[in-house]
This record gives C-alpha cells, structure tokens and sequence, in this order.
C-alpha cells in the first residue's frame, strides 16, 4: 500500500463515546499533521508531529488526544465529543526537510466523523 | 499570523476554457511557500502545484500554472483547457520558512473555491 491511509473512513459516535482514529504513512516521511475540516470553514491545523515529537497544538480541546508511536502511525482519540465535532479529519504527512518551503504535505483520503 | 482568502465561493466554467482560481494572502514571513491543491468529492486533497516566495519564476505543473505576483501578494491558480475530472474545490494554502530546525510546519488554507466545469 502506498501513500497516507487513514480508518476509519466514516465514524458515527456518541457524545459518551471513545474512539480513535488511525493513519499510516508510507512515504518514509518524518512529520505528520492532523487536520480538521469543517463545512463552511478552511481546514484547521490541529497538531504537528516531528519524528513523533509533538511540534503544535493548536489550541485544541483536551477531549482530542493525538498520539504518535513511530514516524509512520498518528492516531487520534476521541472522547466526550460535542455534536459540533463533527467534520472531516484529514490527516497528512511530509518529509520535513529544516528550511526547505516545499515540504508538500500529502494528505489522506479523511475520516468522516458525525458525533450524536 | 498568516492569513489566506480566497474570494471566489464558486465558478462555473465551460469545458475547454481556461480558468483562473484567485487567492490573495498576507504574512510577516520574509519567506515563505504557496500550495494549491484539489478536493474532490471523494475528500482526498490533491497537492497540485508549488511556489517559493523567493523562485523567480511562475511554477507550472502540465496544465495548471502558478501567477505569483508578490508586491499584490497575489497567487492565481491558472488551469488551462479544464476538463469535466477538474470539478472540485481548490484550496490554497501557505507556510512559513523557517531558515533552521523543524520543517514541519503546518499549512494555513483558504475557504476554497468550488469548481464546476460544464460540458
């Protein structure tokens, strides 16, 4: 497989609900980036992996918990949602070269997520 | 802060024609890059074309093109000859270059622009 995969593609979850999100890069890149995208509104950067360190957190609420165990998997745990969590969450990856402005990001195909 | 605005909510345009997708930004980065890319309704986004603020000329990727005007701090997406496959929102994005450390900087995006392109 190849490129960014992420699972699952559609999640429906309850307010009590916990689940997580999972993405997989094989391009051998060493930084990966959630994203929210909401209807309506431009993509939001949520966090910011390099070489699985956390680099940002954009001032995001606590009951969104990233995780990243190795260069190649982010995940994203989910808990106590509010319906207006609801939206798409890209997840991307790029080679993060210090200094270099076309560190294109490739993104993944996005996790539909409606909260009850 | 960087701030992206793309005016353009939707277009139509006719197979064939060229079209060009408007995106204005503003940034306190001496240097920077400028993405475009494409969302179609699968939700996948396409990166599609690149410019350094420092390159001195326009990037063109086959049939899309870059018109990077600095002082109006402009950058236009240009497709030419559109095809009924480019329907899709087109996104463009930006990022600061940081001379040292990181490199993993997250992109600021704009609303979008939803293309439909009419046979």
């Amino acid at each position: 497989e190849t490129g960014v995969t992420q699972t699952p593609r559609h999640l429906v979850m309850g307010m009590t609900n916990k689940k997580s999100l999972k993405c997989e890069q094989h391009l051998g890149h060493n930084a990966m980036y959630w994203y929210k995208q909401s209807a309506k509104k431009p993509l939001e950067l949520m966090f910011v992996y390099s070489l699985e360190e956390r680099v940002e957190n954009n001032s995001v609420p606590s009951r969104f918990s990233p995780e990243c165990p190795n260069s190649s998997h982010l995940f994203l745990h989910l808990h106590t949602l509010q319906p207006e969590d609801s939206a798409l969450y890209l997840c991307a990856s790029s080679p993060g070269r210090p200094g270099q402005g076309n560190n294109e990001q490739f993104f993944g195909p996005g996790t539909r997520l409606t909260v009850l | 802060a960087q701030k992206i605005t793309q005016t353009q909510p939707g277009m139509f345009v006719q197979e064939k024609e060229a079209v060009t997708l408007d995106c204005t930004y503003d940034t306190s980065d001496p240097s920077y890059g400028l993405f475009w890319y494409k969302q179609p309704s699968s939700g996948e986004m396409i990166f599609l074309i690149y410019q350094g603020s420092y390159d001195q000329q326009n990037a063109t990727e086959g049939r899309y093109s870059l018109n990077f005007q600095k002082a109006r701090k402009s950058a236009n997406l240009v497709i030419s000859a559109s095809q009924l496959g480019d329907s899709a929102m087109y996104f463009c994005a930006m990022r600061g270059v940081k001379p040292s450390g990181g490199g993993a900087d997250g992109l600021t995006f704009g609303k979008g622009t939803h293309l439909i392109i009419q046979p």
